[in-house]
């Protein structure tokens, strides 16, 4: 079912600027990924974030997770118009039933030149 | 490179139909999964599989049935299409980690969008 809820669901921003999106999520995780989706296309795995990790930077992301407030954070540092995609976070749940992940609706970040 | 191969990237199939739509993996994942996407509503589970023959119910199996008669192919059936299944369909498959859980990232397949008319 789905539990992660990311904030906000649209995001408009110039090239340069940094972008921040937000995820929480309702019950306790083995993990929590990002996703990228290109407009019409599948998604694509940006970065995992374990439950005992509080930090996680990859090229021009930042991942931060809390798991005591449940919420998670993407911050992609100087946009680029090419970065402009829907961000999806993904919970894998800390459950013994199934290995399916969790998405969220998605933020929509436009990147304008 | 790994890769998940979704049959079709566009498909129009007329009310009452049978649809099948195919998924191929080749990176020896157990998981596979089918997700169907839709404006405002995000990705929402249908089925998935954790191996061969075996397959689980998501969160809308309703209309929908799968099989996996091989690991690296998992098959999404409409039974009977209907207008509402209008939609982005999308394949994912992972690593199985029952226990540690650390690296269960998902690929995706490009999807294809199905109109039923």
């Amino acid at each position: 079912s789905q539990q992660g809820e990311e904030d906000p669901q649209a995001l408009s921003i110039q090239e340069g600027e940094n972008a921040t999106m937000n995820c929480s999520y309702k019950t306790s995780i083995n993990n929590l990924q990002w996703y990228r989706q290109n407009s019409g296309r599948g998604l694509v795995h940006l970065i995992l974030i374990r439950s005992n990790e509080r930090e996680k930077h990859s090229g021009r992301l930042r991942v931060t997770l809390d798991t005591s407030k449940k919420s998670s954070s993407l911050l992609i540092t100087a946009s680029r118009a090419a970065d402009t995609a829907s961000y999806f976070c993904a919970t894998d749940p800390n459950s013994n039933s199934g290995y399916a992940l969790n998405f969220g609706k998605g933020t929509s970040l436009l990147v304008t030149p | 490179d790994v890769k998940v191969t979704q049959s079709s990237r566009y498909l129009v199939k007329r009310t009452g139909e049978k649809v099948f739509l195919e998924c191929v993996q080749d990176m020896d994942h157990e998981n596979m999964f089918w997700y169907r996407q839709d404006p405002g509503l995000g990705l929402r589970l249908i089925y998935f599989s954790y191996d061969v023959k075996m397959k689980e119910k998501g969160d809308i199996p309703e209309g929908y049935s799968v099989s996996r008669e091989k690991k690296e192919r998992f098959s999404l059936i409409l039974e009977s299409a209907s207008t509402n299944q209008t939609s982005m369909y999308l394949c994912a498959s992972s690593l199985s980690e029952p226990f540690i859980r650390l690296n269960t990232e998902a690929f995706f397949g490009q999807g294809t969008r199905l109109t039923v008319v």
